[in-house]
């Protein structure tokens, strides 16, 4: 089955600067690759997601990347705000009717004014 | 619009017992799906509704079933609870099955623990 490795699990930024978190997967026929911000006591949020014909896809701040030869992905949030303080998740999956999502073990973001 | 209801939000059961969680999805929203989510195993799927059918599910043992109603609520069950049961568990809706383009809502948990 397919495995997704998250890194770090741990991230503490200055607001402001930016911040990158990593993700890796192992099953080539992913094709979906959402990211996910959970804010303590509420359920995740989608908040980008790529598919495997794109390598890049940008939302204002917030910016995901794809190397589907090297099966990583990546979640760039640049000017980082204390609101961006959250755990966040990556996951993979194939799209379409077998869509099981895998999940990261996600990172806990810390933005410091 | 309302969000993803889930009801309760807490509960607590001992070993052996069963329990039904229910939710709610967003008027409209045809596909459910549940997750579980502990600190030790993370986010993990359950199981997909669409349309009152199953549509996919993970990798969990019998005791978890779960059903959807012509109106799209659904409902999972857990027969024979074990302590590793106590978890985070999370609904979310889309219009479409998940993963072919339609975001997912998720809702605020049930937390169950197991005595």
């Amino acid at each position: 089955g397919e495995n997704v490795e998250q890194h770090p699990s741990t991230l503490s930024v200055q607001e402001g600067d930016s911040a990158v978190i990593k993700c890796t997967y192992s099953d080539s026929a992913s094709n979906y690759f959402p990211w996910y911000k959970q804010e303590l006591g509420k359920g995740p949020q989608l908040i980008i997601d790529i598919r495997s014909n794109v390598g890049e896809k940008k939302d204002q701040r917030i910016a995901v990347t794809l190397n589907k030869t090297a099966k990583h992905f990546s979640l760039h949030i640049t000017e980082t705000q204390p609101e961006d303080s959250a755990v966040y998740f990556c996951a993979a999956g194939g799209e379409g009717g077998s869509y099981i999502p895998t999940f990261g073990r996600g990172t806990s973001l810390i933005v410091h004014p | 619009k309302a969000g993803v209801t889930q009801t309760p939000r807490y509960l607590i059961k001992t070993r052996g017992q069963q329990v039904t969680l229910s939710c709610s999805p967003i008027s409209g929203h045809r596909s459910v799906s549940w997750y579980q989510q502990t600190p030790g195993q993370g986010l993990q799927f359950l199981f997909e509704y669409f349309s009152e059918t199953q549509r996919n599910k993970g990798n969990f043992p019998g005791r978890f079933s779960g059903r959807q109603f012509s109106n799209s609520r659904s409902e999972m069950n857990v027969s024979t609870l074990e302590l590793g049961d106590s978890a985070l568990y999370l609904c979310a809706s889309s219009l479409s099955p998940s993963g072919v383009g339609e975001t997912q809502y998720f809702g605020p948990g049930t937390r169950l623990l197991v005595l």
